[in-house]
């Protein structure tokens, strides 16, 4: 069984730009999360799905950060336009139950905006 | 805000001891907590979770308290290897009825042969 997958593996763009990360979720899995690790700092929970409706984005830092679970299945997201500060690790998570006691998480994705 | 915290320096080890890492948290009684390793370059891969009502729990050569008093978890791995080498988290849910988690720093552990 595939884990969780996230594209790209890494990201180089420069202030103002826009940049979408990718995740896929295990199959079946209707619980995604988004975190992000801020280089010195913790992870941090950004937002959680449950198949395409957004459960939970209090975490999402601003209005810069939009994020998309079409149908269900995979989900994006979008940081437009980047700022420094948004540099970091993105991991996505998923989970079959809706406890989130067993989350799996993708490999993340390296975001440097210059 | 919940916070927890974890020793920021590295545990250095030599294999075959037990490495004891440290998890307090504030703020907050969480239903479970747990533990996670991380290696350079990937994700969080989950280890252990342990309940609130639960003391202790095993699997394997790893083994996790919770004392809800002390607001602790310990996570000991015996017998130690060098590929236990890894940054090892805690974490627990944001909130009571939350299913998202809020994590520790992590603290690195390396064992030597």
């Amino acid at each position: 069984e595939a884990g969780v997958t996230q594209f790209p593996s890494h990201s180089v763009i420069e202030k103002g730009q826009t940049v979408t990360l990718r995740c896929d979720p295990i199959s079946g899995h209707d619980n995604l999360y988004w975190y992000r690790r801020v280089m010195g700092k913790e992870i941090k929970f950004l937002l959680h799905f449950v198949k395409e409706s957004k459960q939970d984005e209090s975490g999402m830092p601003n209005n810069r950060f939009l994020a998309e679970r079409t149908g269900g299945t995979y989900s994006t997201l979008k940081v437009q336009p980047a700022e420094l500060e948004d540099s970091g690790v993105y991991f996505c998570a998923s989970s079959q139950d809706g406890r989130g006691e067993t989350q799996y998480f993708g490999p993340g994705t390296r975001l440097l905006v210059l | 805000s919940q916070k927890i915290e974890q020793n920021s320096e590295a545990l250095n080890i030599q294999e075959g001891k037990t490495a004891t890492l440290t998890c307090n948290y504030t703020n907050y009684s969480p239903a479970y907590l747990q533990w996670y390793r991380q290696d350079p370059g990937r994700g969080p891969v989950f280890l252990l979770l342990i309940r609130e009502n639960e003391k202790e729990k095993r699997k394997e050569r790893l083994k996790v308290t919770f004392d809800t008093t002390l607001k602790q978890s310990l996570f000991h791995i015996t017998a130690s290897q060098p590929a236990d080498s890894a940054t090892y988290l805690c974490a627990h849910p944001r909130n009571s009825g939350y299913s998202t988690l809020t994590f520790g720093k992590g603290t690195m552990l390396l064992v030597s042969p």
